[in-house]
C-alpha cells in the first residue's frame, strides 16, 4: 500500500521569507512524487513532479521540491514567499512499479503568507 | 492546454435522488478519475478508469458507480444520494506512465 503524510495542517510565513511545506511518503517500490496547489474555489493545479534523476525538482511559480530517499521525504520549498502563494497544497505519491496510474494524496496543508 | 470540464459547479439534490456527475477531457487521455474532497481528509479516490468500458474501485466506492462509454467522458453516479455524500467532487485525467493528473474545477454537491 502507498501513503502520504503531511504532518502540519497549516504553515504560516511572512511575505519575502522562505517557505517549506513538508511531505513524507511510503511505497513498496520506488516512487513517483507530485505536488499540487488548490486556490479557493478552484480545482487542483499541478506544480511539479519527481520521476527520476536530479533530487531537486523545479516547478511552476518558483516552487521547487527535494526528493530524499533515505528520509522518504519530498518537501516543497520556495526561497521567497508571496501573499498570492496562500493556498492549499497537496502532496501525492504513486508506486513506480504499480500496475495502474492511481495516486494517493495527503490531507493537504494550508499555506498562509502574511503581508 | 489540457482541459477537464465538469457538468456543474454547484448541485443541490434531495436524499434518495439519483445523481449524475459528468466529466469530459479533451486530451485523449487513457486514464480518468473521480475523487471526493472533504476538509481534513484530503482527496479520496472513488473510482478510476484506464480505458473505455473499464473501471476499477478506488478507496471509497461504496454508494457510487461509474460509466465510461467514450474515451473522453467519465460519469459518476450516485444511485440513491445520502446526506453523507455532500462533498466536493473532483474529476481528473492523465496519460500513461508517470504523467501528472489534470483536474476539473470540481462540483460542490449538497444533499438535503
Amino acid at each position: 500500500a502507498q501513503s502520504v503524510a503531511q504532518p502540519e495542517d497549516q504553515v504560516n510565513v511572512a511575505e519575502g521569507n522562505p517557505l517549506t511545506v513538508k511531505c513524507t511518503y511510503s511505497v513498496s517500490g520506488n516512487p513517483y512524487l507530485f505536488w499540487y496547489v488548490q486556490y479557493p474555489n478552484r480545482g487542483l493545479q499541478f506544480l511539479l513532479k519527481y520521476i527520476t534523476g536530479d533530487n531537486l525538482v523545479k516547478g511552476s511559480y518558483g516552487f521547487e521540491a527535494e526528493f530524499n530517499k533515505s528520509q522518504t521525504s519530498f518537501h516543497l520549498k520556495k526561497p521567497s514567499a508571496l501573499v498570492s502563494d496562500s493556498a492549499l497544497y497537496f502532496c501525492a505519491v504513486r508506486d513506480r512499479g504499480g500496475a495502474n496510474s492511481k495516486l494517493t494524496f495527503g490531507k493537504g496543508i494550508t499555506l498562509s503568507v502574511r503581508p | 492546454d489540457v482541459k477537464v470540464t465538469q457538468s456543474s459547479r454547484y448541485l443541490v439534490k434531495r436524499t434518495g435522488e439519483k445523481v449524475f456527475l459528468e466529466c469530459v477531457q479533451d486530451m485523449d487521455h487513457e486514464n480518468m478519475f473521480w475523487y471526493r474532497q472533504d476538509p481534513g481528509l484530503g482527496l479520496r479516490l472513488i473510482y478510476f478508469s484506464y480505458d473505455v468500458k473499464m473501471k476499477e474501485k478506488g478507496d471509497i466506492p461504496e454508494g457510487y458507480s461509474v460509466s465510461r462509454e467514450k474515451k473522453e467522458r467519465f460519469s459518476l453516479i450516485l444511485e440513491s444520494a445520502s446526506t453523507n455524500q455532500t462533498s466536493m467532487y473532483l474529476c481528473a485525467s492523465s496519460g500513461q506512465g508517470a504523467r501528472e493528473q489534470y483536474f476539473g474545477p470540481g462540483t460542490r454537491l449538497t444533499v438535503t
